[in-house]
């Protein structure tokens, strides 16, 4: 199986534009996140989701929608990019809500001009 | 709340030297401790997690309550060893697999 997997690789945004980064699972993992990485401050989680149907808020939730329509996908979407929002972004997932190794995704870099 | 402190952002040895990657933790509850390493062009991976308690590529690390501590140790380091290395926590109480990371120590091991 593929893992986890994310799309695109790069991307350069102009600030107020929207877009989606995608996240793909197809290990029938129950819990998914959003981390953004920036130097210094390590991984910070974004959105996550202990289920289809079911997302909560992260420690940095601002300017950032998720959805859980299926167990494997788990879209994060930006809605007006700003360029604070200039980060490398990982999707990750666990095969449980309560524990064990999280599987991260190669990453997604953005930057916003 | 719960907080991961990796006080060194760049550790630099020579092969075959001891290395040590410190963390400390704050968090009032019982935590899971995990070591990540990401190398160069690679994906975040689990190295070592506190529960199992097991060596992974010649590291280890353990879990000290009373200083809240998990240093990760390593008695030989390898050029192979160089990477980014984070320290992450999860609470024991919460909902979900939820982890906090430190900011991340680079390991640079030089022939």
């Amino acid at each position: 199986n593929a893992g986890v997997t994310q799309t695109p690789k790069f991307q350069v945004l102009k600030t107020g534009q929207s877009m989606t980064l995608q996240c793909a699972q197809d290990m029938n993992h129950e819990y998914m996140s959003w981390y953004r990485q920036d130097p210094g401050m390590g991984l910070r989680l974004i959105h996550y989701s202990v289920g289809a149907g079911i997302t909560d808020q992260g420690e940095v939730p601002n300017g950032y929608n998720v959805s859980r329509s299926t167990t494997e996908d788990f879209p994060l979407r930006l809605l007006s990019a700003a360029p604070s929002q200039t980060s490398v972004y990982f999707c990750a997932s666990s095969y449980s809500n309560r524990g064990g190794e999280q599987y991260f995704g190669p990453g997604t870099r953005l930057t916003v001009t | 709340a719960q907080r991961v402190t990796q006080p060194e952002k760049l550790l630099s040895v020579f092969k075959g030297a001891p290395v040590e990657l410190k963390c400390n933790y704050s968090y009032s509850g019982s935590p899971e401790l995990f070591w990540y390493v990401q190398y160069s062009r690679q994906r975040l991976q689990l190295l070592l997690r506190h529960i199992s308690r097991e060596s992974i590529k010649g590291f280890t690390a353990d879990l000290n309550k009373g200083e809240t501590s998990f240093h990760l140790k390593k008695p030989f380091a390898q050029e192979e060893d160089s990477a980014m290395y984070y320290c992450a926590l999860r609470m024991n109480n919460n909902a979900g697999n939820m982890l906090t990371f430190g900011g991340g120590t680079r390991l640079m091991v030089k022939p």
